[in-house]
């Protein structure tokens, strides 16, 4: 195991509702950055957070935030749900001062 | 055009052929290399991680990185049925905050 805990690991919800993701690691990194990856597609970056703050944000509406907790825990929140939200989201730890990241086992959300 | 491009197969070999997966890339500010395998329901695991140009040996895989072709490697010799996975390349840049990943290679390796 990855050491990289993602809560729940399957989520179905309908079009226009919210959703919160969760993620936690047990080394207690402080930097955590969550990826988007569709069915058949590589991961595509949404934020990261570094102590508590957002610290870079790609392609993603504001419909989708986050927050980091003193723990390094994070959510993931996702409005106003679309049908093109349906994948496999995935947080990540960063390892050290490296750039390879520890990577959870993702939570598969399906909106219907 | 995508900044990393990549082959998305599928890949079908024999086991105990020498495999070799590739990526190519646009940016020429990339400086760090990552390969990543993911089983089917998990996570990208690390594989092996390159900075700059050059060769990285790790067991039965090999990384190699060609920066002035823009052009990533990855071989697996003595491949296994173990290996059947999704190979995905992913790179960033100094400061940067995210890996850039290319689409991913789906591997299977026949018994």
């Amino acid at each position: 195991e990855t050491g990289v805990t993602q809560s729940p690991t399957h989520l179905i919800k309908t079009r226009g509702q919210q959703v919160t993701l969760r993620c936690s690691s047990q080394s207690g990194h402080n930097t955590v950055s969550w990826y988007q990856q569709a069915l058949g597609q590589g991961p595509q970056f949404i934020f990261q957070y570094y102590r508590e703050e957002e610290n870079g944000r790609g392609n993603f509406p504001p419909r989708f935030s986050g927050l980091q907790f003193p723990n390094y825990s994070s959510e993931l929140n996702v409005n106003a749900l679309e049908l093109d939200d349906s994948a496999l989201y995935l947080c990540a730890f960063q390892q050290g001062t490296s750039y390879g990241y520890t990577f959870g086992s993702g939570t598969r959300l399906t909106v219907v | 055009q995508k900044e990393v491009e990549q082959d998305p197969g599928p890949l079908s070999v024999p086991e105990g052929a020498i495999v070799s997966l590739n990526c190519t890339y646009s940016n020429s500010a990339f400086q760090y290399f990552m390969w990543y395998r993911q089983y089917s329901r998990k996570g990208p695991e690390l594989l092996m991680y390159t900075y700059s140009s050059g060769n990285k040996e790790d067991g039965r895989f090999t990384a190699q990185v060609d920066k002035s072709s823009k052009y990533i490697s990855l071989f697996i010799r003595d491949s296994q049925p173990s290996d059947s996975a999704t190979y995905l390349c992913a790179m960033s840049h100094q400061g940067a905050q995210k890996l850039v990943f290319g689409q991913g290679t789906r591997l299977t390796i026949n018994p």
